[in-house]
């Protein structure tokens, strides 16, 4: 069965700070892994997804994570954090029928 | 755009009632999805549905039954609700049946509460 764990239910940066947002995998087959982020009373929406093409993918609003096998990593990163980034951000994983797991979450705050 | 409404923002039911959760997609698409969210344990799947009347069991179906007459709408039903199940409720869809990669896009959630 596939799986994610997300390292770290809360981090703290400063403005201009670099965010990394850390996600492990599990899978028995090849995977494909989608950020998705989570403002204040919203649903979730889709930052970035990586599905075997390029291993370094790049999303919106800054955004990207590289797919590192040998690590079965998917980490999250932005050079430098906003005010406006701060949110709940979730890692997952599906498989080819798009049968999704997601992590725990991570709460993402931002320090003026 | 895709939208996906859910039909309640917030709801307040008693022990024992039958609740009915609604989500409406308008982009056609195959797959319709429910999550109850948590927090600490993040997103879990109750049900899903690649095609019309056609449902699985996610990985806590307990407690729950699901409805997809049309394709557009996906229901929720909680058959008698118990304080256990007060959470809020996550509604998705993505377009091509059982495709791996396809996004999926996600309702603004109903927040239940049970009393």
């Amino acid at each position: 069965a596939q799986s994610v764990t997300q390292l770290g239910s809360h981090v703290s940066v400063s403005e201009g700070a670099l965010v990394l947002l850390r996600c492990n995998y599990s899978s028995s087959v090849p995977p494909y892994l989608f950020w998705y982020v989570q403002y204040p009373n919203q649903g979730l929406q889709l930052l970035l997804k990586y599905t075997s093409a390029a291993t370094l993918v790049k999303g919106i609003n800054g955004f990207e994570a590289e797919f590192k096998k040998s690590e079965t990593s998917f980490h999250l990163t932005k050079p430098s954090a906003h005010m406006s980034d701060a949110a709940e951000y979730f890692c997952a994983v599906s498989d080819r029928l798009n049968d999704m797991r997601f992590g725990a979450g991570t709460r993402l705050t931002v320090k003026p | 755009d895709v939208k996906v409404t859910q039909s309640s923002r917030y709801l307040v039911k008693r022990t024992g009632e039958k609740v009915f959760l609604e989500c409406v997609q308008d982009m056609d698409h195959e797959n319709m999805f429910w999550y109850r969210q948590d927090p600490g344990l993040g997103l879990r799947l109750i049900y899903f549905s690649y095609d019309v009347k056609m449902k699985e069991k996610g990985d806590i179906p307990e407690g729950y039954s699901v409805s997809r007459e049309k394709k557009e709408r996906f229901s929720l039903i909680l058959e008698s609700a118990s304080t256990n199940q007060t959470s809020m409720y996550l509604c998705a869809s993505s377009f091509r049946r059982r495709a791996g990669t396809d996004t999926q896009y996600f309702g603004p959630g109903t927040r239940l509460t049970v009393l």
